[in-house]
């Protein structure tokens, strides 16, 4: 079946460190895979997203490259800020279906900078 | 406009209160979500509308139903609810096209229930 693993938290990192948050995923042919971001008190909000294999997904600052060959879509940012504070969850979305198919989230993970 | 909105943002109901989630958006989604969010977890999925119908409900108790009253609207119609019932309600929409492919969904910001 379809699942998505992401590292254990909480993630607590000092400002300016480099982060990574690691996600594999198991699914059959090419998933659009994601990273959405929660904020402390609010809902999700989309923060990147690739469609198909080699694909990079940026945004803000964050990235990560979908590795078809390695199964992961891991979650890297060069230099993180007070401001990132939040949960990241890394999803996936089947292929084969329509687009409104079931979203498959990771556990998430809990990051908390410190200044 | 790229935005969901819900209300209320904040509920405290009864074990015998009748109340509704109620949620929005106008990006011409013509696909729309309800989700649970119990604390540290990732949400669940509840119930799916495509073109204002009903396409998918994951066996979710009929204490909670929902309802889509036009494209842009989406109700979460609430009675005789459990304390465990408590959690945050997130609401999301998306296209709906019949091949994947980059139709991301967009989340509300919740509506924290607590059930006394």
């Amino acid at each position: 079946g379809n699942s998505v693993t992401q590292m254990e938290g909480p993630v607590t990192l000092s400002e300016e460190a480099f982060l990574t948050i690691n996600c594999t995923y198991t699914a059959t042919g090419y998933p659009s895979l994601f990273w959405y971001v929660q904020y402390p008190g609010e809902g999700l909000q989309l923060l990147l997203k690739a469609t198909k294999a080699d694909d990079k997904g940026s945004n803000k600052g964050f990235e990560a490259t979908y590795r078809k060959e390695t199964t992961s879509f891991h979650l890297e940012k060069g230099s993180v800020q007070v401001s990132d504070s939040a949960v990241y969850f890394c999803a996936l979305r089947p292929p084969g279906y329509s687009s409104a198919s079931k979203i498959i989230f990771g556990s998430g993970t809990r990051l908390s900078i410190r200044p | 406009d790229t935005e969901v909105t819900q209300t209320p943002k904040h509920l405290v109901m009864g074990m015998t209160n009748k109340k509704s989630l109620k949620c929005e958006q106008h990006m011409g989604h013509r696909a729309m979500y309800w989700y649970k969010q119990k604390a540290k977890k990732p949400p669940e999925l509840m119930f799916v509308y495509s073109y204002e119908k009903l396409s998918i409900n994951e066996s979710v108790p009929s204490r909670f139903s929902p309802e889509c009253p036009n494209s842009s609207l989406l109700n979460l119609h609430l009675h005789a609810l459990q304390p465990e019932d408590s959690a945050l309600y997130l609401c999301a929409s998306s296209r709906w096209e019949m091949t994947s492919g980059d139709n991301e969904q967009f989340f509300g910001p919740g509506t924290r229930l607590t059930v006394l």
